[in-house]
């Protein structure tokens, strides 16, 4: 019953470089799209959220695109760095009573020097 | 500083056993969840509390129960463990409304089931 597809799985990129992962969903009962950031041996932690009626959204590094009619949304990380080797799990908040997160499976970041 | 914290960060029971998990939190939050993680399936929703006493099945609710009978606490419990519930098991909190989306989560409990 997976309801957010997320892609790559695994992905390195070089010191510097841009990183880019991507989420697609298709239930439209969403209302907002975390990022989760873990490091290992830690639990999850927020990065960063966009509501849908916005395109864009940018915290230093980190940016969030997305398309509501497409129904994706992207994380790009700009200059990525050795320690932003980690998990990142894209996420969509239902509506409704306790707002539960539906989570993507997860894309392992490993940044190379 | 908000904190969560689960009780063991390892586990290891035998097939059969009832097995205990227990969540805290200290940030007065409404919301709380038990989630486990595996390789390749992300996280994946056991069961959440929106209020003291009230609980909803998430997606995998199959083979546990919870318990919320103080605001802070939450327990899993795995009736019967079996070797297939072994996993990271993680607690999140958060508040209730527009910044639900937030969720605090605890360093998880590694399971193993013999």
């Amino acid at each position: 019953q997976q309801q957010v597809k997320q892609s790559p799985q695994s992905l390195i990129v070089q010191k510097g470089g841009i990183s880019i992962i991507n989420c697609a969903y298709e239930n439209t009962a969403f209302d907002y799209f975390p990022w989760y950031q873990q490091f290992p041996g830690k639990g999850p932690a927020l990065l960063i959220a966009i509501r849908p009626d916005v395109s864009e959204k940018k915290e230093g590094r980190f940016t969030i695109s997305f398309n509501k009619s497409a129904k994706q949304f992207s994380l790009h990380i700009m200059d990525s760095q050795p320690g932003d080797s980690a998990t990142y799990f894209c996420a969509a908040r239902s509506t409704g009573t306790a707002s539960k997160l539906t989570f993507g499976t997860g894309t392992r970041l490993q940044v190379t020097l | 500083d908000v904190k969560v914290t689960q009780s063991s960060r390892y586990l290891v029971k035998r097939t059969g056993e009832k097995v205990f998990l227990e969540c805290v939190q200290d940030m007065d939050h409404e919301n709380m969840f038990w989630y486990r993680q595996d390789p390749g399936l992300g996280l994946r929703l056991i069961y959440f509390s929106y209020d003291v006493k009230m609980k909803e099945k998430g997606d995998i609710p199959e083979g546990y129960s919870v318990s919320r009978e103080k605001k802070e606490r939450f327990s899993l419990i795995l009736e019967s463990a079996s070797t297939n519930q072994t996993s990271m098991y993680l607690c999140a909190s958060s508040l209730a409304g527009a910044f639900s989306y937030e969720q605090y989560f605890g360093p998880g409990t590694r399971l193993t089931v013999t």
